[in-house]
């Protein structure tokens, strides 16, 4: 079946623009999660939607980044006023629930000059 | 604060020399342990859950083992395709997934 898919793959944009990932997660998951990988580094958890719950927010790294969820379906992860610092590849991943093993997309790349 | 320290941070091999990973964790309550391959430019794929110490589990070329305070991933007789960076990542309780740097391993022909 299909896998995760994420869009764009690639992404440049300029200091100070905001920008919007999508998610697309694997159908029948409820489990949805957000992570950010700089260049040469570890997963860094951003955040994390189970279902029609309240989403775990804690790894958000300012109020530049949020991110919805419409149901167990797509999730944007939007980035306002974005900065160099902002540069790094953003994996989503989705599971069947929370706890079960995680199924990543492809990673959108983010460049911001 | 959960942790999560994997070994070595590179590793070159020659094609068919067997090795293992480390990876070790200091977490209260482990739920579960999982390794994924990452390989350059793509997302990490789910490889293996482990859930109590004890337990192992094979795909292949690897094999992946735990106990109450780490886990490896053995491979043996490896393959120019297996090259790739290996992530290690444990969940406490209720607690998200915490990933480990990865080890960075390359099989030569």
């Amino acid at each position: 079946g299909a896998g995760v898919s994420q869009s764009p793959s690639n992404k440049v944009t300029e200091k100070g623009k905001d920008v919007e990932l999508r998610c697309d997660p694997i159908s029948g998951h409820t489990a949805l999660y957000w992570y950010r990988q700089r260049l040469g580094q570890g997963l860094e958890f951003l955040i994390y939607f189970q279902g029609n719950s309240a989403p775990d927010k804690s790894g958000l790294p300012s109020d530049r980044f949020s991110a919805e969820r419409t149901g167990e379906s797509v999730s944007t992860l939007t980035i306002q006023r974005t900065q160099q610092e902002d540069s790094a590849v953003y994996l989503c991943a989705s599971s069947l629930r929370w706890g079960y093993e995680q199924y990543f997309g492809p990673g959108t790349r983010l460049t911001v000059t | 604060e959960d942790q999560v320290t994997q070994s070595p941070e590179a590793l070159r091999l020659q094609e068919g020399e067997s090795s293992s990973l480390n990876c070790s964790y200091t977490v209260s309550g482990l739920r579960g342990l999982f390794w994924y391959r990452q390989d350059p430019g793509k997302g990490p794929e789910f490889l293996f859950t482990l859930y109590s110490a004890g337990e192992e589990k094979e795909k292949e070329r690897l094999k992946a083992t735990l106990t109450k305070k780490e886990s490896f991933l053995h491979i043996t007789a490896p393959k120019p395709e297996d090259s790739a960076t290996y992530l290690c990542a444990v969940q406490a309780g209720a607690q998200k997934l915490v990933f480990g740097q990865g080890t960075r391993l390359t099989i030569n022909p």
